[in-house]
């Protein structure tokens, strides 16, 4: 099976622009995961769907949002960006809830 | 609020020692728990998990302890080789759908 795609991989904006960030899970996989990594915070938690659903949001602003299609693709979207977005975003993967996230390789961000 | 850390932020070892990286985790009600390894430029890998209901469980050269008395993991590599540096994460999953990530543990092997 192919593994968690994520595109773009690399990614420059400006401040106040907005980003969208797309997702494809493991065939098969209907949950899937977002999470922001920066040297400072490490690894946090964005959101989770299943099923087109959010089912869970870590503490973040509204101003990051997804979303989930049928086919259990995903997006994710920053509006108004700030400096301090700049991140590698990691979306993962699971069959279902309580199951192993498998990760793909992540969008760098860098926002100007 | 809940949180997962790790007690050595570096790990040096010579290569073909074994390393053992350690991990608190603060959320009792947590009964799955993940090891991570992230080399540079890539995303989380999936290395070992084990369940509460374990204490000890084993893979290929690696070994994933569980003590919940003490709310404690650690993941043991037999024979460590180059390839095995990276940074390794340990990650739980309360009852929530969200895994919590340690800070990490950077792992160098020496040759």
């Amino acid at each position: 099976k192919a593994g968690v795609t994520q595109t773009p991989r690399y990614l420059i904006k400006t401040r106040g622009q907005q980003v969208t960030l797309s997702c494809s899970p493991i065939s098969g996989h209907r949950s899937v995961s977002w999470y922001q990594q920066t040297p400072g915070q490490g690894l946090q938690f964005l959101f989770e769907y299943f099923s087109e659903t959010q089912r869970n949001k870590g503490n973040f602003p509204g101003r990051f949002s997804g979303r989930q299609f049928s086919n259990s693709r995903s997006e994710m979207n920053v509006s108004t960006l700030e400096l301090g977005d700049s991140a590698l975003y990691l979306c993962a993967s699971s069959p279902d809830t309580q199951e192993t996230q498998y990760f793909g390789p992540g969008t760098r961000l860098l926002v100007l | 609020g809940e949180s997962v850390g790790l007690h050595l932020p570096t790990l040096s070892v010579q290569e073909g020692d074994n390393s053992i990286i350690n991990c608190a985790y603060s959320n009792s009600a947590s009964d799955y728990f993940i090891w991570y390894k992230q080399e540079s430029g890539k995303g989380p890998q999936f290395i070992i998990d084990i369940r509460s209901n374990m204490d000890k469980r084993q893979g290929q050269r690696v070994t994933v302890l569980l003590n919940k008395t003490v709310k404690h993991l650690s993941l043991q590599i037999a024979a460590t080789q180059p390839g095995d540096s990276a940074v390794y994460f340990c990650a739980e999953i309360p009852s929530s759908y969200k895994l919590i990530f340690g800070s990490g543990t950077r792992l160098l092997v020496r040759p």
